[in-house]
């Protein structure tokens, strides 16, 4: 069936460094996927999305790439700062056209 | 302008009640969805409504229900409330159905079931 998981449940990472999060899928025909980023006590928060017809997408310090050939996406966020700490999720759009979510990495930056 | 608004923030239930959870989406957004988050089973997808029609839904009991009225805000409801419907419930507003536009995520209602 379709689903979204993560490799790894939690990253720490020293503040100033860079910090890559990974999501594989299983659903080859997905066409957008997206990031998100939840904060205690929030919903989670748009961060940056990309297309199946892309292999790379960059924003403000976080940059996305997509492999369909393994089904891999990655969230690479620059200079990580003590803002950034969080519960990141990928997503994709499922055949319904809901998200169906990986199940988050909580990323804790040290200062 | 607004974000997404979701009331109420916290709620406490007895077994066997119901409940009504309500969210207001975006000005001019037309579809509103609705997640369940458990630490268990993460974000799971409830329904879609769009222009007052449920559009999609997901794989969760016939106690669990939503409508949405003309001005696109939508109600969910839980009937007889179980231990394991404790959980966030987010709800999430989009311009167009099927979420090529991008979702925007309420700040969801916490219930407790006790």
């Amino acid at each position: 069936g379709e689903s979204v998981g993560l490799h790894l449940p939690t990253l720490s990472v020293q503040e100033g460094d860079n910090s890559i999060i990974n999501c594989a899928y299983s659903n080859s025909a997905s066409d957008y996927f997206i990031w998100y980023k939840q904060e205690s006590g929030k919903g989670p928060q748009f961060i940056i999305d990309i297309r199946s017809n892309m292999d790379k997408r960059q924003g403000q310090r976080v940059t996305v790439l997509l492999n369909k050939t393994v089904k891999h996406l990655s969230l690479q966020i620059a200079a990580t700062q003590p803002g950034d700490s969080a519960v990141y999720f990928c997503a994709e759009i499922g055949s319904q056209g809901n998200l169906i979510f990986g199940k988050g990495t909580k990323l804790s930056v040290k200062p | 302008k607004a974000g997404v608004t979701q009331t109420p923030r916290y709620l406490i239930k007895t077994r066997g009640q119901q409940v009504t959870l309500s969210c207001s989406p975006i000005s001019g957004h037309r579809s509103v969805s609705w997640y369940q988050q458990t630490p268990g089973q993460g974000l799971q997808f409830l329904f879609e409504y769009f222009s007052e029609t449920q559009r999609n839904k997901g794989n969760f009991p016939g106690r669990f229900s939503g409508r949405q009225f003309s001005n696109s805000r939508s109600e969910m409801n839980v009937s007889t409330l179980e231990l394991g419907d404790s959980a966030l419930y987010l709800c999430a507003s989009s311009l167009a159905s099927r979420g090529m536009s991008g979702y925007t995520f309420g700040s969801g209602t916490r219930l407790t079931v006790v």
